[in-house]
């Protein structure tokens, strides 16, 4: 059981690059959710599923796209990436009507 | 609109010490109420977390207080030790008995260095 795995750990892109953040969890949780550390300002909701084939936008979900295809899967795209969105990104998942939500070891990101 | 309001953002206590972190929140739907630990390099972890029906919950060293008139809760940390320095961030989600607990709403953490 490995829990919340997301890949790659560390990434560094150029401006203007796109890329794929990989989340899978083996736990059958239904719920799956992004979000973005930044110093100072706590974990932000970017995107959240609440079941394959379901998706909707976070906090700041702008230059991101997500979908859910499996139980299992919930990647991340960035479609152009910018100075802005470097940060250290976390997938989190939980059970539909429990409480606890485990997070990966998230994934830090640089554009430059 | 920063619906949860955290503070201090950093605090230095000495082993066996207490530490006390505070928490505030506008919206009175949040029903749910975790902190969460994070060490470098980790993604967070629930530590403990409370409902707004009781006043007090402890685990082990770990006690979350509550005052749902003040909305305001907090994370006390008896005999603190240096392991338990880390980030540690309080959070709130609503819906709870109505299935919407997929968001939760972070505050912006304080980070906690406990010296030996």
């Amino acid at each position: 059981n490995a829990g919340v795995t997301q890949t790659p750990k560390f990434q560094v892109l150029k401006t203007g690059q796109s890329m794929t953040l990989q989340c899978a969890q083996d736990m059958n949780h239904e719920y799956m959710s992004w979000y973005r550390q930044d110093p100072g300002m706590g974990l932000r909701l970017i995107h959240y599923s609440v079941g394959a084939g379901i998706t909707d936008q976070g906090e700041v979900p702008n230059g991101y796209n997500v979908s859910r295809s499996t139980t299992e899967d919930f990647p991340l795209r960035l479609l152009s990436a910018a100075p802005s969105q470097t940060s250290v990104y976390f997938c989190a998942s939980r059970f539909r009507g429990k409480t606890e939500a485990f997070f990966g070891q998230g994934t830090r990101l640089t554009v430059v | 609109q920063q619906q949860v309001k955290q503070s201090p953002q950093s605090l230095i206590v000495q082993k066996g010490g207490i530490s006390i972190i505070n928490c505030a929140y506008e919206n009175t739907a949040f029903d749910y109420f975790p902190w969460y630990q994070q060490f470098p390099g980790k993604g967070p972890a629930l530590l403990i977390a409370i409902r707004p029906d009781v006043s007090e919950k402890k685990e082990g060293r770990f006690t979350i207080s509550f005052n749902k008139s003040a909305k305001q809760f907090s994370l006390h940390i008896m005999d603190s030790q240096p392991g338990d320095s880390a980030t540690y961030f309080c959070a709130a989600s609503m819906g709870l008995s109505g299935g919407s607990n997929y968001k939760l709403t972070f505050g912006k953490g304080t980070l906690l260095t406990v010296n030996p």
